[in-house]
């Protein structure tokens, strides 16, 4: 089943926050985070499994809270280079494939 | 590390004729590679998975003999659209990933565009 992602759009201007939500219906194993520039392949950014991670890489972070079967991509003091389409990916087990959301149109502005 | 090439990265062809594309992993042996489509301003969709060795399995609603498969070897895999028709037309992303496990990263080639006209 296909997760659902929150917001549809966003825009911001360089420097600020934006936090993008994934949410299932399901429980799940993992969730992925990618983001896709126009034109271009799908860029990986980091995967949460259940447990409860939370993990981070320079101004971006994501949070799991598999209770809720939700997880948030955090992206602080926004750059340029962020803008694009972020994708979650969920997956229900282990053995189990991808399901991608709708996605998440970030655009910064200078 | 992690980098999958797919050739070519565009392609234009007439309506009927078939059309090869190539997914590489180049720095990792890859045990599962998946074909993803995806139309202008939608998420990805799942074609098949394909491991090394045997046949690729098909999600529903895609056709087998339209959209053939072939994983060769730890490092390539091709998808070739027969017949191809101008509602064929799309984006066509391979990933692969190391584990057998469909769940582990996945690491996206940079895409096909088909264009049948």
């Amino acid at each position: 089943q296909q997760p659902v992602q929150s917001p549809q759009a966003v825009i911001l201007r360089e420097g600020e926050d934006a936090v993008i939500n994934c949410s299932s219906s399901k429980a799940l194993y993992s969730v992925h985070w990618y983001r896709q520039k126009h034109g271009e392949a799908p860029v990986f950014l980091m995967i949460l499994l259940k447990g409860g991670e939370q993990k981070g890489h320079e101004k971006i972070s994501a949070s799991f809270n598999e209770k809720k079967q939700q997880s948030s991509l955090y992206l602080t003091a926004s750059q340029l280079s962020y803008s694009g389409t972020y994708f979650c990916g969920t997956a229900e087990t282990s053995g189990s494939r991808l399901t991608f959301g709708e996605g998440t149109q970030l655009t910064v502005n200078p | 590390g992690a980098v999958v090439s797919q050739h070519p990265s565009w392609v234009i062809c007439k309506s009927g004729t078939s059309v090869k594309i190539e997914c590489r992993s180049l720095d990792f042996q890859a045990t599962t590679m998946f074909w993803y489509r995806q139309f202008p301003k939608q998420s990805l969709m799942l074609m098949a998975t394909s491991n090394e060795g045997s046949k690729a399995t098909y999600e529903q609603g895609v056709e087998k003999d339209k959209f053939l498969i072939n994983h060769a070897s730890l490092t390539l895999s091709t998808l070739t659209v027969t017949s191809a028709h101008p509602e064929d037309s799309s984006f066509y992303i391979c990933s692969a990933a190391r584990d057998a496990r469909p769940a582990d990263t996945q690491y996206f080639g940079p895409g096909t565009r088909l264009t049948v006209l």
